[in-house]
């Protein structure tokens, strides 16, 4: 059974603090996402990594940056926290590009 | 870049009928469509996908079906019961990345 874990399901910060955001998977997989989900938008990725320390952009990668440095875990860096980015933050993982993706939790941050 | 847009944005059935939700993808290339359902508070799930090479796939009370010509796939449920209420999610895969619908929050009334 697959299983996608997030370090925290709730996180509260103040605005212009560094913000970690921790992801592990179990299961040897390539591929690891991370989303942010807003009413009304839907998901959307901010980075992906498909190999130990590689790294691509998604769609919104602006105020974020990611690091893989060990395959199981991919984690997101909020270099200095903003309000716009409350949100809840999604991670997922999947053996191959076309394969089914597993989601974490999610991580609700609220930044104040 | 690849665009998926889904419709409707919400939407609610009777208990025992169906349900149909529609996307629309951009990027002719496009070949994977998974479809997700997000119950509230949890995490989304892979519920059925389909691959390019196929126009129809059911498992039990769902099914997707493809229409590569026009760009457009489609979620049917039927019989729908009250656990089906949730968010749904289409998505296409472009390029390694997969692109995601905005949702359809789907009510089943009692």
């Amino acid at each position: 059974d697959v299983k996608v874990t997030q370090s925290s399901r709730y996180l509260v910060k103040r605005t212009g603090e560094k913000v970690f955001l921790e992801c592990v998977q179990d299961m040897d997989h390539e591929n690891m996402f991370w989303y942010r989900q807003d009413p009304g938008l839907g998901l959307r990725l901010i980075y992906f990594s498909y190999d130990v320390k590689m790294k691509e952009k998604g769609d919104i990668p602006e105020g974020y940056s990611v690091s893989r440095e060990k395959k199981e875990r991919f984690s997101l860096i909020l270099e200095s926290a903003s309000t716009n980015q409350t949100s809840m933050y999604l991670c997922a993982s999947s053996q191959g590009g076309r394969d089914t993706q597993y989601f974490g939790p999610g991580t609700r941050l609220t930044v104040l | 870049g690849e665009n998926v847009e889904q419709h409707p944005s919400t939407l609610s059935v009777q208990e025992g009928d169906s349900a149909v939700i529609k996307c629309t993808y951009s990027d002719s290339a496009s070949n994977y469509f998974p479809w997700y359902k997000q119950e509230l508070g949890k995490r989304p799930q892979l519920i059925i996908d389909i691959r390019s090479n196929v126009g129809e796939k059911k498992d039990q009370r769902i099914a997707v079906t493809l229409n590569k010509t026009a760009k457009h796939f489609s979620l049917h449920i039927t019989e729908t019961q009250p656990e089906d209420s949730a968010v749904y999610f289409c998505a296409a895969l472009a390029e390694d990345k997969i692109i995601f619908g905005k949702g359809t929050r789907l009510h089943i009334l009692p």
